[in-house]
């Protein structure tokens, strides 16, 4: 089974709006990355947060982890065209990591 | 700094003939490799990881095996593909150990079985 479930599946905004995606996992981790697929491409690591921080910045991303609620949330501001792309998070277990289902980004210019 | 190819980027192949995928990772020693499966807007599907030659762990039963000849080398393969092994594989390498652990993919291969 998935470890990782993000939600929604899809989600469609204007540029400039913020788009939140929300992930949850099952058991305990070692930390919680978020990546990026754009269409038929590989994976791209985002941003890692470990299992002991609550919340974590990288440019216009922003990283939420409550891990008695076992569940994360990425925020991108100010969303662009260019961020048009599937976001996946992952949870790293000892030697695998299990990814979600993913959200589809649609930004629209 | 590290670089993962796989190849081929695309494959057609019929239904019942073997299959062969190749992933090799460069600039770093005594990675964990990974092969993973997507269809088509789906999220990932972790098929075999491995953490050293010969040492490989398969998460799903499947058509499909994987064999690490060498240290930075994973082969996918199948000796005979069925329509439900269609989609994209994605081969992937990561250190081995720290909480800071992250997973790089290479670009894919999409493969079409006819």
């Amino acid at each position: 089974s998935q470890q990782g479930e993000e939600d929604p599946q899809a989600l469609s905004i204007q540029e400039g709006e913020n788009a939140t995606m929300n992930c949850s996992y099952k058991t305990s981790i070692n930390n919680l990355q978020w990546y990026r697929q754009n269409s038929g491409r590989g994976l791209v690591h985002l941003i890692l947060i470990r299992s002991n921080e609550r919340e974590k910045h990288s440019g216009r991303l922003r990283v939420t982890l409550d891990t008695s609620k076992k569940s994360s949330s990425l925020l991108i501001t100010a969303s662009r065209a260019a961020d048009t792309a599937s976001y996946f998070c992952a949870t790293a277990s000892y030697s695998t990591f299990i990814f979600g289902s993913g959200t589809r980004l649609s930004v629209k210019p | 700094s590290q670089t993962i190819h796989q190849w081929p980027a695309t494959l057609v192949q019929p239904v019942g003939s073997p299959l062969s995928l190749e992933c090799t990772v460069e600039g770093t020693s005594n990675p964990n490799l990974y092969w993973y499966r997507q269809a088509a807007g789906r999220g990932l599907q972790l098929l075999f990881y491995s953490i050293g030659i010969d040492q490989i762990s398969s998460e799903v039963p499947q058509n499909l095996s994987a064999s690490r000849p060498q240290d930075r080398q994973f082969i996918l393969s199948s000796k005979k593909l069925l329509l439900s092994d269609s989609g994209f594989y994605l081969c992937a390498w990561s250190v081995r150990t720290g909480a800071r652990n992250t997973i790089y993919f290479g670009e894919g291969s999409w493969l079409t079985v006819v």
